[in-house]
């Protein structure tokens, strides 16, 4: 079993949307969390980071971890055509970026 | 563009053969990291260094090998190489090597082993 599971898609939403992608994880360690967007022939960029649980809010994208289920999501509200890319969890238990554990990826796409 | 250059962007070689991979990090950044990308293991941490110092290993093959110049630029060699080899290849910076800094990814060169 992998220590972070995220299903791969596609998924596939109409432009408008609300788009909730899901990570679990099964490491009670981990503490720090984040999002990387991967846009097709590009290399990941940081798109959310929280340490330990709660929300955090960014412009259209809320970041949620709850601890106590193993599970954090990101959620885009009024998705763009723009925001089709893979979206990578990522988490760590130490303040080491080499320690960074990584999802497989979702491939989002948003139809216009 | 986020500041940090790999290349070759593709290459396409034969099984036994060695290739090397080129980083040059954001400036600034004295770290650097080299991931694996396949479809099946999705992104896997290979080694790590700080200022020419190799800091911290992961997932990598005794075939494979990486140094940091005194410049910061980075190399990774692959030899003899497997058909299983085969994947996208990204080297990342950081300014420092805590996980709540920020990693910053290249375009990745993708690696072809016939």
């Amino acid at each position: 079993q992998k220590e972070v599971e995220q299903d791969p898609g596609p998924l596939s939403v109409p432009e408008g949307a609300i788009v909730s992608l899901n990570c679990t994880y099964s490491n009670s360690a981990f503490q720090y969390f984040m999002w990387y967007r991967q846009y097709s022939r590009k290399g990941p960029e940081l798109l959310m980071y929280t340490y330990s649980s709660g929300n955090k809010e960014d412009g259209r994208f809320t970041a949620q971890v709850d601890k106590s289920s193993k599970y954090i999501s990101l959620f885009i509200r009024d998705s763009q055509p723009s925001d089709s890319a893979t979206y990578l969890c990522a988490m760590s238990a130490q303040s080491s970026a080499s320690k960074i554990i990584f999802g497989s990826g979702t491939r989002l796409s948003i139809r216009p | 563009d986020s500041g940090v250059t790999q290349t070759p962007k593709h290459l396409i070689t034969a099984t036994g053969q060695r290739v090397t991979l080129r980083c040059s990090p954001r400036s600034g950044d004295l770290s650097v990291y080299w991931y694996q990308q396949s479809l099946d293991q999705g992104l896997q941490f290979l080694i790590q260094y700080y200022n020419g110092e190799e800091r911290a290993k992961g997932n990598i093959l005794e075939r494979f090998s990486a140094q940091q110049f005194p410049d910061l630029h980075s190399e990774l060699n692959l030899s003899s190489l497997e058909l299983g080899d085969s994947a996208l290849y990204f080297c990342a910076s950081s300014v420092a090597t805590g996980a709540t800094g920020e990693l910053f990814f290249g375009e990745g060169s993708r690696l072809t082993v016939l």
